[in-house]
Protein backbone atom coordinates (compact mmCIF):
# COMPACT_ATOMS: atom_id res chain seq x y z
CA UNK A 1 0.00 0.00 0.00
CA UNK A 2 1.10 3.27 -0.88
CA UNK A 3 1.87 5.36 1.79
CA UNK A 4 3.31 8.84 2.86
CA UNK A 5 5.49 10.00 5.56
CA UNK A 6 6.03 13.09 7.17
CA UNK A 7 7.67 14.46 10.46
CA UNK A 8 5.57 13.98 13.47
CA UNK A 9 6.76 17.48 14.49
CA UNK A 10 9.08 20.73 12.95
CA UNK A 11 9.27 23.85 14.90
CA UNK A 12 11.03 27.50 13.96
CA UNK A 13 11.16 31.36 15.19
CA UNK A 14 8.63 33.59 13.78
CA UNK A 15 10.08 35.30 10.50
CA UNK A 16 12.25 32.57 9.99
CA UNK A 17 11.27 29.60 6.87
CA UNK A 18 10.44 26.03 7.77
CA UNK A 19 10.15 23.11 5.15
CA UNK A 20 7.94 20.07 5.53
CA UNK A 21 8.52 17.02 3.77
CA UNK A 22 6.13 14.53 2.56
CA UNK A 23 7.96 11.36 0.98
CA UNK A 24 6.20 8.67 -1.23
CA UNK A 25 6.65 4.85 -0.14
CA UNK A 26 6.86 3.75 -3.52
CA UNK A 27 6.44 4.51 -7.89
CA UNK A 28 6.97 8.37 -8.20
CA UNK A 29 5.33 10.95 -6.31
CA UNK A 30 5.73 12.91 -9.39
CA UNK A 31 2.83 10.79 -11.24
CA UNK A 32 -0.04 12.23 -9.19
CA UNK A 33 -0.26 15.78 -7.93
CA UNK A 34 -0.25 16.86 -3.95
CA UNK A 35 -2.29 19.12 -1.99
CA UNK A 36 -1.15 20.28 1.67
CA UNK A 37 -3.93 20.98 4.18
CA UNK A 38 -3.70 23.47 7.23
CA UNK A 39 -5.28 22.78 10.41
CA UNK A 40 -5.37 24.82 13.52
CA UNK A 41 -6.69 23.38 16.71
CA UNK A 42 -10.47 23.09 16.82
CA UNK A 43 -10.35 23.84 13.78
CA UNK A 44 -11.41 22.12 10.04
CA UNK A 45 -8.60 21.61 7.46
CA UNK A 46 -8.05 24.24 5.25
CA UNK A 47 -6.24 23.28 2.17
CA UNK A 48 -3.30 25.58 1.42
CA UNK A 49 -1.38 23.82 -1.68
CA UNK A 50 -3.06 22.11 -4.49
CA UNK A 51 -2.04 20.46 -7.83
CA UNK A 52 1.61 20.27 -6.05
CA UNK A 53 2.59 23.92 -5.80
CA UNK A 54 -1.47 26.34 -6.64
CA UNK A 55 -2.44 28.15 -3.96
CA UNK A 56 -6.30 28.98 -3.15
CA UNK A 57 -7.10 32.31 -3.58
CA UNK A 58 -6.63 33.80 0.41
CA UNK A 59 -3.35 32.05 1.18
CA UNK A 60 -0.68 33.79 1.42
CA UNK A 61 2.61 33.88 -1.19
CA UNK A 62 4.53 32.82 2.04
CA UNK A 63 3.09 29.16 1.20
CA UNK A 64 4.69 27.31 -1.54
CA UNK A 65 4.68 23.62 -2.49
CA UNK A 66 7.22 21.36 -4.82
CA UNK A 67 7.82 18.17 -5.83
CA UNK A 68 11.72 16.34 -5.45
CA UNK A 69 11.50 13.24 -7.97
CA UNK A 70 15.25 12.91 -7.08
CA UNK A 71 13.75 12.03 -3.14
CA UNK A 72 10.26 11.07 -4.17
CA UNK A 73 9.02 13.95 -1.96
CA UNK A 74 6.88 16.66 -1.78
CA UNK A 75 7.74 19.56 0.07
CA UNK A 76 5.58 22.80 2.03
CA UNK A 77 7.83 25.83 2.59
CA UNK A 78 6.67 28.66 4.71
CA UNK A 79 8.05 31.31 4.99
CA UNK A 80 8.17 34.81 7.51
CA UNK A 81 6.81 32.17 9.78
CA UNK A 82 4.07 33.96 11.62
CA UNK A 83 2.48 32.76 15.31
CA UNK A 84 -0.70 32.10 12.95
CA UNK A 85 1.09 29.46 11.53
CA UNK A 86 0.93 27.26 14.25
CA UNK A 87 -0.71 24.28 13.41
CA UNK A 88 -0.79 20.56 11.95
CA UNK A 89 -0.07 19.78 8.09
CA UNK A 90 -0.94 17.38 5.95
CA UNK A 91 -0.44 16.05 2.84
CA UNK A 92 -2.31 13.94 0.34
CA UNK A 93 -2.04 12.19 -2.95
CA UNK A 94 -2.87 9.25 -4.80
CA UNK A 95 -2.93 5.63 -5.31
CA UNK A 96 -4.42 4.09 -7.48
CA UNK A 97 -8.52 5.64 -7.27
CA UNK A 98 -7.64 6.00 -3.78
CA UNK A 99 -6.93 8.78 -1.71
CA UNK A 100 -3.85 8.81 0.57
CA UNK A 101 -2.99 11.28 3.63
CA UNK A 102 0.62 11.80 4.93
CA UNK A 103 -0.18 11.29 9.13
CA UNK A 104 0.63 14.67 9.86
CA UNK A 105 3.52 17.31 11.01
CA UNK A 106 2.78 19.75 14.33
CA UNK A 107 4.40 23.07 13.39
CA UNK A 108 5.26 25.21 16.12
CA UNK A 109 6.21 28.56 15.64
CA UNK A 110 8.05 29.94 19.27
CA UNK B 1 -19.56 32.46 -1.19
CA UNK B 2 -18.78 28.91 -1.01
CA UNK B 3 -19.75 26.73 1.26
CA UNK B 4 -20.26 22.93 2.51
CA UNK B 5 -22.39 22.34 5.49
CA UNK B 6 -22.28 18.74 6.95
CA UNK B 7 -24.80 17.08 9.03
CA UNK B 8 -26.77 14.37 10.87
CA UNK B 9 -23.86 13.56 13.26
CA UNK B 10 -24.77 12.21 16.32
CA UNK B 11 -24.63 9.00 18.66
CA UNK B 12 -24.91 5.59 17.10
CA UNK B 13 -24.63 2.50 19.10
CA UNK B 14 -22.01 -0.40 17.29
CA UNK B 15 -24.42 -2.04 14.70
CA UNK B 16 -26.00 1.07 14.13
CA UNK B 17 -26.27 2.94 10.80
CA UNK B 18 -26.34 6.76 10.46
CA UNK B 19 -26.72 8.89 7.31
CA UNK B 20 -24.63 12.15 7.02
CA UNK B 21 -25.81 15.20 4.50
CA UNK B 22 -23.48 17.51 2.81
CA UNK B 23 -25.40 20.42 1.41
CA UNK B 24 -23.24 22.17 -1.12
CA UNK B 25 -23.52 25.99 -1.95
CA UNK B 26 -21.76 28.60 -4.26
CA UNK B 27 -20.61 26.60 -7.29
CA UNK B 28 -22.04 23.83 -9.52
CA UNK B 29 -22.42 21.17 -7.77
CA UNK B 30 -23.26 18.96 -10.31
CA UNK B 31 -19.44 18.74 -11.68
CA UNK B 32 -17.70 18.82 -8.32
CA UNK B 33 -16.14 15.29 -7.56
CA UNK B 34 -17.09 15.28 -3.81
CA UNK B 35 -14.71 13.53 -1.02
CA UNK B 36 -15.60 12.38 2.50
CA UNK B 37 -12.62 12.77 4.82
CA UNK B 38 -12.67 11.75 8.88
CA UNK B 39 -10.70 12.25 11.71
CA UNK B 40 -10.46 10.25 14.85
CA UNK B 41 -10.12 11.98 18.24
CA UNK B 42 -6.83 12.68 18.24
CA UNK B 43 -5.67 11.22 15.04
CA UNK B 44 -5.01 12.53 11.81
CA UNK B 45 -6.79 12.48 8.66
CA UNK B 46 -8.27 9.66 6.48
CA UNK B 47 -10.41 9.32 3.71
CA UNK B 48 -13.07 8.04 3.35
CA UNK B 49 -13.89 7.85 -0.01
CA UNK B 50 -15.76 9.76 -3.31
CA UNK B 51 -17.95 10.29 -5.77
CA UNK B 52 -17.40 11.61 -8.99
CA UNK B 53 -19.60 13.57 -10.90
CA UNK B 54 -21.98 12.16 -13.11
CA UNK B 55 -20.54 13.55 -16.48
CA UNK B 56 -17.21 11.48 -15.39
CA UNK B 57 -19.41 8.27 -14.48
CA UNK B 58 -20.96 8.86 -11.20
CA UNK B 59 -18.75 6.65 -9.77
CA UNK B 60 -17.19 6.26 -5.97
CA UNK B 61 -14.61 4.78 -4.29
CA UNK B 62 -13.76 3.91 -1.01
CA UNK B 63 -11.12 3.89 2.07
CA UNK B 64 -10.78 -0.50 2.88
CA UNK B 65 -12.16 -0.03 6.19
CA UNK B 66 -15.29 1.25 5.23
CA UNK B 67 -15.97 -0.58 1.96
CA UNK B 68 -18.81 -2.99 1.43
CA UNK B 69 -20.65 -1.05 4.51
CA UNK B 70 -20.27 2.76 3.56
CA UNK B 71 -22.20 4.26 0.72
CA UNK B 72 -21.44 7.81 -0.85
CA UNK B 73 -24.57 9.23 -3.45
CA UNK B 74 -25.45 12.33 -4.41
CA UNK B 75 -28.28 14.36 -5.21
CA UNK B 76 -27.45 17.03 -7.54
CA UNK B 77 -31.27 18.54 -8.04
CA UNK B 78 -30.46 19.34 -4.33
CA UNK B 79 -26.68 20.02 -4.25
CA UNK B 80 -26.34 17.41 -1.41
CA UNK B 81 -23.55 15.10 -0.90
CA UNK B 82 -24.50 11.50 1.57
CA UNK B 83 -22.85 9.52 3.42
CA UNK B 84 -24.76 6.24 4.79
CA UNK B 85 -23.31 4.33 7.28
CA UNK B 86 -23.92 0.99 8.15
CA UNK B 87 -22.83 -1.60 10.70
CA UNK B 88 -21.06 1.15 12.13
CA UNK B 89 -17.98 0.17 14.79
CA UNK B 90 -16.74 2.10 17.58
CA UNK B 91 -13.01 3.21 15.24
CA UNK B 92 -15.79 4.64 12.87
CA UNK B 93 -15.95 7.53 16.04
CA UNK B 94 -14.78 10.37 14.33
CA UNK B 95 -15.51 13.89 13.00
CA UNK B 96 -16.60 13.62 9.28
CA UNK B 97 -15.85 16.01 6.76
CA UNK B 98 -16.58 16.78 3.13
CA UNK B 99 -14.62 18.43 0.58
CA UNK B 100 -13.88 19.00 -3.40
CA UNK B 101 -10.88 19.93 -5.04
CA UNK B 102 -10.83 23.43 -6.71
CA UNK B 103 -13.24 24.89 -7.68
CA UNK B 104 -12.79 27.91 -10.00
CA UNK B 105 -14.76 30.99 -9.11
CA UNK B 106 -13.60 33.43 -11.37
CA UNK B 107 -10.54 33.49 -14.02
CA UNK B 108 -8.23 34.09 -11.10
CA UNK B 109 -10.00 33.07 -7.82
CA UNK B 110 -10.09 29.25 -6.86
CA UNK B 111 -11.69 28.15 -3.80
CA UNK B 112 -11.30 24.59 -2.37
CA UNK B 113 -13.93 24.02 0.10
CA UNK B 114 -13.78 21.96 3.20
CA UNK B 115 -16.93 21.58 5.44
CA UNK B 116 -16.89 22.55 9.37
CA UNK B 117 -17.50 18.78 10.28
CA UNK B 118 -20.32 16.40 11.70
CA UNK B 119 -19.52 14.33 14.80
CA UNK B 120 -20.20 10.62 14.82
CA UNK B 121 -19.76 9.12 18.28
CA UNK B 122 -20.09 4.91 17.87
CA UNK B 123 -20.79 3.88 21.64
CA UNK B 124 -23.14 1.11 23.66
Amino acid sequence: NFMLTQPHSVSESPGKTVTISCTGSSGSIASNYVQWYQQRPGSAPTTVIYEDNQRPSGVPDRFSGSIDSSSNSASLTISGLKTEDEADYYCQSYDSSNEVFGGGTKLTVL
Amino acid sequence: EVQLVESGGGLVKPGGSLRLSCAASGFTFSNAWMSWVRQAPGKGLEWVGRIKSKTDGGTTDYAAPVKGRFTISRDDSKNTLYLQMNSLKTEDTAVYYCTTGPIPITMIVVVCPWGQGTLVTVSS
